[in-house]
């Protein structure tokens, strides 16, 4: 159980242009999810948190007019990145938090998507 | 403010050999602490996770880490590596105000044959 799924897994696109990005739920409810940006050989940093049905609140430094999150579902949330340039270039990562599950603090992670901006 | 500091970026062990990967902890009360791995090109696994219970947490795959308070430290062990154990680790702490979470910088365990 507790399965948290990306689309898609590896994504080359043109500067300028945007990428959508999406986190699923598989098998559970997820009132909030979050999203990371993983620079290589580097850690993982709290881009921001989507809430469903609701405005995400991005961590600060955080471009929320670049980065745009939609909770739209329980089970789905999505991150574009608008007007992509090279830096953008990243590893991005979901999670997911079971909003019926007790141990508020438990974030399921998704298996990331690579970005490649040319 | 919460944080995380793993004391080594690279661990190497030989197989069958025991593992230690370190971290320290801050936090201006009793923090919810974690071990996750990372295998190349993989989501993160849930190792293991202390909440002021047991101070000795048993997780997955053989591996263990022990809450000391008065050191604030949280280092994972196991007794014995596999080749499979081979991969990024991170100590996460959950931070007081909002229950998000603060990754460390991560340890890559090497396991020699």
């Amino acid at each position: 159980g507790a399965v948290v799924s990306q689309h898609p897994s590896w994504v080359i696109c043109k500067s300028g242009t945007s990428v959508k990005i999406e986190c699923r739920s598989l098998d559970f409810q997820a009132t909030t999810m979050f999203w990371y940006r993983q620079f290589p050989k580097q850690s993982l940093m709290l881009m921001a948190t989507s809430n469903e049905g609701s405005k995400a609140t991005y961590e600060q430094g955080v471009e929320k007019d670049k980065f745009l999150i939609n909770h739209a579902s329980l089970t789905l949330s999505t991150l574009t990145v608008t007007s992509a340039h090279p830096e953008d270039s990243s590893f991005y990562i979901c999670s997911a938090r079971d909003a019926t599950s007790g141990r508020k603090n438990e974030q399921y992670f998704g298996p990331g998507t690579r970005l490649t901006v040319t | 403010a919460q944080s995380v500091t793993q004391l080594d970026s690279h661990v190497s062990v030989s197989e069958g050999t025991p593992v230690l990967l370190r971290c320290n902890y801050s936090s201006s009360y009793s923090p919810s602490l974690f071990w996750y791995v990372q295998h190349p090109n993989k989501g993160l696994q849930l190792l293991l996770k202390y909440t002021s219970a047991a101070t000795l947490v048993k997780g997955i795959n053989g591996f263990e880490a022990e809450f000391k308070k008065s050191e604030t430290s949280f280092h994972l062990t196991k007794p014995s590596a596999h080749m499979s154990d081979a991969a990024e680790y991170f100590c996460v702490v959950s931070r007081d105000r909002d229950d998000k979470i603060i990754f460390g910088k991560g340890t890559r365990l090497h396991i020699l044959p």
